[in-house]
């Protein structure tokens, strides 16, 4: 089925360590993006991608490392997580043609020890 | 920079109408967005308004007024299905034309 999915749905890690979330989309879209979600914050824009190769950094980009070598996937990676991490991590695309809709994945909940 | 501004909570009962407000400042504008989000869930896509006026999809409405910065959510009929975090969005030249940013979030409690 196409669409655009996340995993881990749940990951608990401990400070310092390196942790890579997922991110695949099967539409071909051309922009991704990912967003963290705290209470009180509603969502943040960490780091996007416009194409294959082409990143760019969001509001919050301090911590994370992205890469997009092909147009479907873009992980997101916490180098040295930090407690202040804790967060719901969401994943999104659109197609970047006049005005698209963003497409979320369902998230990933990430708990930092 | 951008900023949008809605309230953190609307509580309404079931069969009412219920109107949620965003405001924003920004350079730019190209246009704003609707979500909702359930607990636990993606935020789901659920209008969009580039122009002045009223949008409606069945009950829910979208209104923009550009001089104003400002825009609002209509819901109507309410059900208890309609509770849920509703986030404005918009789009700029400075924030990017293709990469919206989301105000706070209003939480909206339906009860019976």
């Amino acid at each position: 089925d196409a669409g655009i999915t996340q995993s881990p749905r749940y990951k608990i890690t401990e400070t310092g360590r390196q942790v890579t979330l997922m991110c695949h989309q099967t539409w071909s879209h051309s922009y991704m993006f990912w967003y963290r979600q705290d209470l009180g914050h509603g969502l943040r824009l960490i780091y996007y991608s416009a194409a294959a190769d082409i990143t760019d950094k969001g509001e919050v980009p301090d911590g994370y490392v992205v890469s997009r070598s092909k147009t479907e996937n873009f992980p997101l990676t916490l180098e040295s997580a930090t407690r202040s991490q804790t967060s719901v991590y969401f994943c999104a695309s659109s197609t970047g043609q006049g005005y698209s809709p963003l497409h979320f994945g369902n998230g990933t909940r990430l708990t930092v020890t | 920079g951008q900023s949008l501004e809605q309230p953190s909570e609307v509580t309404a009962v079931e069969g009412a109408i219920v109107q949620i407000n965003c405001t924003y400042q920004t350079s730019g504008f190209y246009g704003l967005s609707w979500y909702q989000q359930h607990d636990g869930g993606a935020p789901t896509f659920l209008s969009y308004n580039a122009l002045d006026g009223l949008e409606e999809t069945g009950r829910f409405s979208s209104f923009l007024s550009r001089s104003d910065s400002y825009g609002y959510l209509l819901l109507q009929e309410l059900q208890m299905k309609d509770s849920a975090s509703y986030f404005c969005a918009v789009r700029s030249a400075s924030g990017g034309s293709y990469i919206p940013t989301f105000g706070r979030g209003t939480s909206l409690i339906v009860h019976p």
